[in-house]
């Protein structure tokens, strides 16, 4: 299954709302996960399931989607959230992650 | 608070090989599946393998097929990563990510290490 993610990059103002798409190549259901990644640090997942946010995860973050259209959106953008977002789907292995989004606050 | 923590990484030849390991704690093992996810400098992640709760199954990118072998030891509640023959394109920052399984269905990624060096070169 191919993950197509966009933008590849946006650069955006504090206090912005950012969108970031993922399209898969087939179904996938809710089998998706969004995760941030910083430099130098551990991946972290803000949100499964497709639309569930994880625990501790600001409320800032949502995401929305089923079948092949999956939309993880940032409102009220905040310094800290710089760095680069990847969704995944779990749906059937060889698990695949989508190309990244790179946010430049 | 969970912790996953690898190690093993390092410098080795293209046809060498190479044992990562990533140990586990503060969750309830048996519950997750264990993966392998790597990062190639400037490029954007890629999972490697994965290996259910119980570890009856190890699955595989079809770049490492073959090459690489994927374990677990529930007694020390680790999972490991053997490299085998490996290439220049195998050089990366390694991950292993801890996800939950219920009803023989395994969730994204909940938890992960903060990765382990590797460096194919001649």
């Amino acid at each position: 299954i191919q993950m197509t993610q966009s933008p590849s990059s946006v650069s955006a103002s504090v206090g912005d709302t950012v969108t970031i798409t993922c399209r898969a190549s087939q179904d996938i259901s809710r089998w998706l996960g969004w995760f941030q990644h910083g430099p130098g640090r551990a991946p972290k997942v803000l949100i499964s399931d497709a639309t569930s946010l994880q625990n501790g995860v600001s409320s800032r973050f949502s995401g929305s989607g089923s079948g092949t259209e999956f939309t993880l959106t940032i409102t009220s953008l905040q310094p800290e959230d710089f760095g680069i977002y990847y969704c995944l789907q779990v749906k059937s292995f060889p698990l695949t992650f989508g190309g990244g989004t790179r946010v430049e606050i | 608070e969970v912790h996953l923590l690898e190690s093993g990484g390092g410098q080795v030849r293209p046809g060498e090989s190479l044992r990562l390991s990533c140990v586990t704690s503060g969750i309830t093992y048996s519950d997750y599946s264990l993966n392998w996810v790597r990062q190639a400098p400037g490029k954007g992640l890629e999972w490697v393998s994965s290996i259910s709760p119980s570890g009856t199954h190890g699955y595989y990118a079809d770049s490492v097929k073959g090459r690489f072998s994927v374990s677990r030891d529930d007694a020390k509640k680790s999972l490991y990563l053997q490299l085998n023959s490996v290439r220049a394109e195998d050089t990366g920052l390694y991950f292993c990510a801890a996800a939950i399984c219920r009803s023989g269905d395994c969730y994204t990624f909940d938890f992960w290490g903060q990765g382990t060096p590797v460096t194919v070169a001649s």
